[in-house]
């Protein structure tokens, strides 16, 4: 079975600036897919980021980017420029493969508070 | 665009009674998926649908029950609430071959 562990229960950076959330998971497998979801107070899971295993290049979505260290199986989210907006638990997320039913693993979370 | 709808929003139950937590999705998705959240803690699956006509188990089936009612809508139950299932439910969906799963807004589940 898979684990995602996220090491770091709570993070606060100031506005502006950039914070780095840590991930790491254990896998037997080779072809897999790794999420960054983002869960505002509205509850809402909001996808930030994913990363396909097979692909060397690092995920990037705007103001988000990603650093995955396949061989020591680990996937950072880095959030620059940080908004008020961001402030909400990031959940870290693996899926096997792409077969029909493919469920999510999640990290346990990190809550991000950007102070102003 | 819906998306992915769950009703209700907020439940309180008594230990023992049930209830149906309704989950519809306008995607035209194949997979369908039930989670919980405990405080503090992330998404585990409860049950899941791969697509229309079939339903497996998840990591924390026990006490629940699900129903593909057709393509669209997948139910989750519980027969006989107990304080343990106090958590804040949601549903996703996702098409076939895809990795990416919706979620929807969640059902927040307390049982006295």
């Amino acid at each position: 079975a898979q684990t995602v562990t996220q090491s770091q229960p709570e993070m606060s950076v100031q506005e502006a600036e950039t914070v780095t959330l840590s991930c790491t998971y254990d896998t037997s497998e080779n072809n897999y897919y790794l999420f960054w979801y983002k869960q505002p107070p509205s509850r809402q899971m909001i996808l930030v980021i994913r990363q396909e295993a097979y692909k060397q290049q690092n995920a990037t979505e705007n103001r988000f980017s990603v650093n995955f260290q396949k061989a020591a199986k680990s996937f950072s989210l880095k959030i620059s420029d940080s908004q008020l907006g961001d402030t909400a638990m990031y959940f870290c997320a693996f899926m096997k493969g792409r077969a029909a039913g493919n469920k999510l693993t999640f990290g346990g979370g990190t809550r991000v508070l950007v102070k102003p | 665009n819906a998306g992915v709808t769950q009703t209700p929003k907020f439940q309180v139950l008594k230990t023992g009674q049930s209830m149906t937590l309704q989950c519809a999705q306008d995607m035209n998705h194949n997979s369908m998926y039930w989670y919980r959240q405990d405080p503090g803690m992330g998404l585990r699956l409860i049950y899941y649908s791969a697509s229309e006509g079939t339903t497996d188990k998840g990591e924390v089936p026990n006490g629940y029950n699900v129903s593909r009612l057709n393509k669209r809508e997948f139910s989750l139950r519980l027969e006989s609430a107990a304080p343990s299932q106090t958590s804040v439910y949601f549903c996703a969906s996702s098409q076939t071959g895809a990795d990416i799963q919706y979620f929807g807004a969640g059902t927040r589940l307390s049982v006295l």
